[in-house]
């Protein structure tokens, strides 16, 4: 199983920024996934999960509103749509499968994607 | 400030036994599972516990968890110097409908 994020970089407060992940050696719509961020040399943070079948979404608080979460599980493809950036939103973003198996833990991850916010 | 309460350092000397707790609510750690994930310096997370005690493969027997009440803890056994890392608890939160996680506990193998 790969994990692989893209779409990072630096943009200024107030923009826009959608990350992709792609997924391989996983049937993605049996499985829920995660955004998860770290920012610089502090801890992480859950940022958005969607549920298998996309029905089911979930945001921590200091997202709502501003972050959406997708999928297309015809091209087994996660997305995080990045809007009204804010510098406290600077972070390296993580992609996470979320496997029933192991009762919705963050089983795979990826490598992170850097989303630097500055102006 | 994070949901769950951990140490923000712990350390051991090889060999020795080290246990880093995960303090949480009844919200979460109270109503749900436990997930432990260890973070190697520079690379991305990576599962250790989940289900509060159990280890998916590949993951040594000498990590263990343990769940009791709001409160957990992660145990490791016959410290290696290759243990150095963050170890990070987890815990949906119903109140919330959220994911939690614990600050981070720095592993020093002195």
């Amino acid at each position: 199983v790969q994990l692989v994020e893209s779409g990072g970089g630096l943009l200024q407060p107030g923009g826009s920024l959608r990350l992709s992940c792609a997924v391989s050696g996983l049937t993605l719509r049996s499985h829920a996934m995660s955004w998860v961020r770290q920012p610089p040399g502090k801890g992480l943070e859950w940022v958005s999960g969607i549920s298998g079948d996309g029905g089911s979404i979930y945001y921590t608080d200091s997202v709502k509103g501003r972050f959406t979460i997708s999928r297309d599980n015809s091209k087994n493809m996660l997305f995080l749509q990045m809007n009204s950036l804010r510098a406290e939103d600077t972070a390296v973003y993580y992609c996470a499968t979320q496997r029933s198996a192991y009762n919705n833990a963050f089983d795979f991850w990826g490598q992170g994607t850097m989303v630097t916010v500055s102006s | 400030q994070s949901v769950l309460t951990q140490p923000p350092s712990a350390s051991g000397t090889p060999g020795q036994r080290v246990t880093i707790s995960c303090s949480g609510s009844s919200s979460n750690i109270g109503s749900n599972f436990v997930f432990w994930y260890q973070q190697l310096p520079g690379t991305a997370p990576k599962l250790l516990i989940y289900r509060s005690n159990q280890r998916p493969s590949g993951v040594p027997d000498r990590f263990s968890g343990s769940k009791s009440g709001t409160s957990a803890s992660l145990a490791i056994g016959g410290l290696r110097s290759e243990d150095e890392a963050d170890y990070y608890c987890a815990a949906w939160d119903d109140r919330q409908s959220v994911w939690v996680f614990g600050g981070g506990t720095k592993l020093t193998v002195l």
